[in-house]
């Protein structure tokens, strides 16, 4: 496997707390993504990275923010958490254009 | 903005048999194309992609798929299924031209593939 680590693999907070989900990797890829996971949805890209400090929105980003002040760490912050948050979240990176993408193993995040 | 379907939520086959997992996509220019297999509590796994070239791609575990650009095709087969085939299947697309190669990735909403013994 791809090393990338998520953290936590688990979390259950309440509406209203701040969340970072951390996503950690050791291959050096310039590339880096979050994505959420919701039954019927398949996956939706949230944020990307393609080097430190640059980043841009995906498809569903409103309400998260990232950073990514290093190389190897990618940081997803869910500055007010709400209910509709409540989703399996994973990070992947990638090398170059031609190459696929590699998923870390996820965190469930529960929102109550 | 491109897409991709993956018409059946659940495909059912037998030991043995043959299978086959469908995905079309639509892309303003030309696709990059992928399949990812997701087990329980896992991430995704890569396993082919459809860049440029032979329009047959071989995979990772026997898996192969055939890029079709009239049809905007990218179906995933196996010759002959396991039991271990048994998993959730993405198709994922991304336009050759966009964002300057930064893009993330489109995926289907998925195909859950049942192998029977």
């Amino acid at each position: 496997d791809a090393g990338i680590t998520q953290s936590p693999r688990h979390k259950v907070t309440e509406t209203g707390t701040p969340v970072t989900l951390r996503c950690h990797q050791t291959e050096n890829h310039r590339y880096m993504y979050w994505y959420r996971q919701d039954p019927g949805h398949g996956l939706r890209l949230i944020h990307y990275s393609y080097g430190v400090k640059d980043t841009d929105k995906g498809e569903v980003s409103d309400g998260y923010s990232v950073s990514r002040s290093k190389t190897e760490d990618f940081l997803l912050t869910l500055e007010s958490a709400t209910s509709s948050q409540t989703s399996v979240y994973f990070c992947a990176i990638r090398q170059n254009s031609n190459q696929p993408q590699h998923f870390g193993d996820g965190t469930r995040l529960s929102i109550l | 903005a491109q897409s991709v379907a993956q018409p059946e939520d659940q495909v059912n086959v037998a030991e043995g048999n043959p299978l086959t997992v469908k995905c079309t996509y639509s892309v303003s220019g030309n696709p990059y194309l992928f399949w990812y297999v997701q087990y329980p509590n896992r991430g995704l796994q890569f396993l082919l992609k459809y860049i440029t070239g032979d329009n047959l791609v071989k995979g990772s575990y026997g898996f192969e798929a055939e890029f079709n650009k009239s049809q905007t095709s990218f179906h995933l087969k196996k010759p002959s299924a396991l039991v271990s085939d048994s998993a959730l299947y993405f198709c994922a697309v991304r336009d050759m031209g966009s964002g300057g190669g930064a893009d993330g990735l489109t995926f289907g909403k998925g195909t859950h593939l049942i192998i029977q013994p």
